[in-house]
């Protein structure tokens, strides 16, 4: 089962912040957030992960809090085309071999609309 | 942007028969995956290989499932004898240590 709660749903308008929060109290040392999301029937699009640090790319931010219980992705200036579902999820990391799977929930779906 | 490939992108299929789906990860990965999505529901990982064996498979993972790297560069997925509720879209992943995956545009199988 999935190691997080997302909301089902959240709306936002075009050309403003979307701040989707992600809960994931149970996660442990060595497990990493990764944030993906999926538009209609298309496949998964990464976005962004991190482990403890505040983490910045072209598509978005992943703010996580101090005791890593949740994290927030911020997508700065949300466009029509950032309507999707968005999945938060908690990855356990191997340095020996990054192989471990993905665990989807049921993602937040997020509306973005003019 | 470096892709992973799938093909067909739509196969329709009797009962019974024997499917293959086809895959081009991105060339310097290592790591391969099959995940699948039936409509409406979550996506569940199917599968996942590495060094030219599977490193974990999942309960949906069955003997009529079976994976195959032939020749370095495709990746298939084969289901034997498919079933009714065979029918999702298939998708393919790859990923190099560390990274966040890639996935691929997917594979809508539809069994009748």
């Amino acid at each position: 089962d999935a190691k997080t709660t997302q909301p089902t749903s959240m709306d936002c308008a075009e050309g403003r912040a979307a701040n989707l929060p992600c809960n994931h109290s149970t996660i442990s040392g060595n497990e990493y957030v990764y944030w993906y999301r999926q538009i209609h029937s298309q496949g998964p699009q990464y976005i962004i992960h991190g482990l403890k640090n505040n983490e910045t790319n072209e598509m978005a931010s992943l703010i996580i809090t101090e005791d890593r219980k949740s994290s927030t992705l911020i997508l700065p200036h949300a466009t029509l085309r950032d309507t999707a579902v968005y999945y938060c999820i908690v990855r356990d990391f191997i340095l020996s071999g990054g192989y471990n799977k993905l665990i989807f929930g049921a993602g937040t779906r997020l509306a973005v609309h003019p | 942007e470096p892709e992973v490939t799938q093909t067909p992108s739509h196969q329709v299929t009797q009962m019974g028969q024997e499917v293959i789906l086809r895959c081009v990860p991105i060339s310097n990965h290592l790591y391969f995956y099959w995940y699948r999505q039936i409509l409406g529901q979550k996506v569940e990982f199917l599968v996942s290989f590495y060094n030219n064996e599977i490193s974990e498979k999942s309960e949906i993972f069955d003997d009529q499932f079976s994976v195959e790297r032939p020749d370095g560069s495709n990746f298939t997925l084969k289901i034997r004898s498919t079933k009714l509720e065979d029918s999702a879209m298939y998708f393919c992943a790859s990923s190099r240590e560390g990274d966040g995956y890639t996935f691929g545009s997917g594979t809508r199988l539809t069994v009748v």
